[in-house]
């Protein structure tokens, strides 16, 4: 199985309050987990990634915190700000998949001022 | 540096009519992907090329073809566009896979 299955499909936070976003996998095989962030009218651009050997990155206000035993990652926004408000996709990939990357669905966080 | 072109932008298209969307990348990047992004379903892989000469099936690949037409550029065709086809479809690379992906700024394609 394939499938990263994200939550929420949407979020709104008051700026300086934290977000979080909540992804789960089915394959252990899973190797690398990225996150991106995605403007309106952009590409997505990757935003900060971990790979199961380490159950915390923390990169500025961002945070990816990996449970492995639960197949489970999220990423946490601290100190949210209206210029955070964009769509999040989490992903997951593998070699013997030939590390092509498998989305989320996606989640819209939108920060209010 | 550019990074990631996609040509057009914005296209309409009329059920039955083909097109080709045209990805360049300035990166020097050996391995080039199309993803579909739908409302609710994230993005899903139409196609890949690893590296130059070779193009593989991915999650979606019904109704599509590619060319690697060099290193630089690898175009998505529709040789029959259906409305079920209506999507924002995204050209990424990388220097090989397992590295990030650089995407481009997007086609928004309506089939009407």
């Amino acid at each position: 199985q394939q499938q990263v299955k994200q939550s929420p499909q949407s979020l709104i936070v008051q700026k300086g309050g934290i977000s979080i976003i909540n992804c789960a996998y089915e394959n252990t095989a899973f190797d690398y987990f990225p996150w991106y962030q995605q403007f309106p009218g952009k590409g997505p651009a990757l935003l900060i990634a971990i790979r199961p050997d380490v159950s915390e990155k923390k990169e500025g206000r961002f945070t990816i915190s990996f449970n492995k035993s639960a197949k489970q990652f999220s990423l946490h926004i601290m100190d949210s700000q209206p210029g955070d408000s964009a769509t999040y996709f989490c992903a997951a990939s593998m070699v013997e998949y030939g590390n092509k990357l498998v989305f989320g669905a996606g989640t819209i966080l939108r920060v209010k001022s | 540096n550019a990074g990631v072109t996609q040509t057009p932008k914005f296209q309409v298209l009329k059920t039955g009519q083909s097109m080709t969307l045209q990805c360049a990348q300035d990166m020097n990047h050996n391995s080039m992907y199309w993803y579909r992004q739908d409302p609710g379903m994230g993005l899903r892989l139409i196609y890949y090329s690893a590296s130059e000469g070779t193009t593989d099936k991915g999650e979606v690949p019904n109704g599509y073809n590619v060319s690697r037409l060099n290193k630089r550029e690898f175009s998505l065709r529709l040789e029959s566009a259906a409305p079920s086809q209506t999507s924002v479809y995204f050209c990424a690379s990388t220097l090989q896979q397992g590295l990030p992906l650089h995407f481009g700024n997007g086609t928004r394609l309506t089939v009407t």
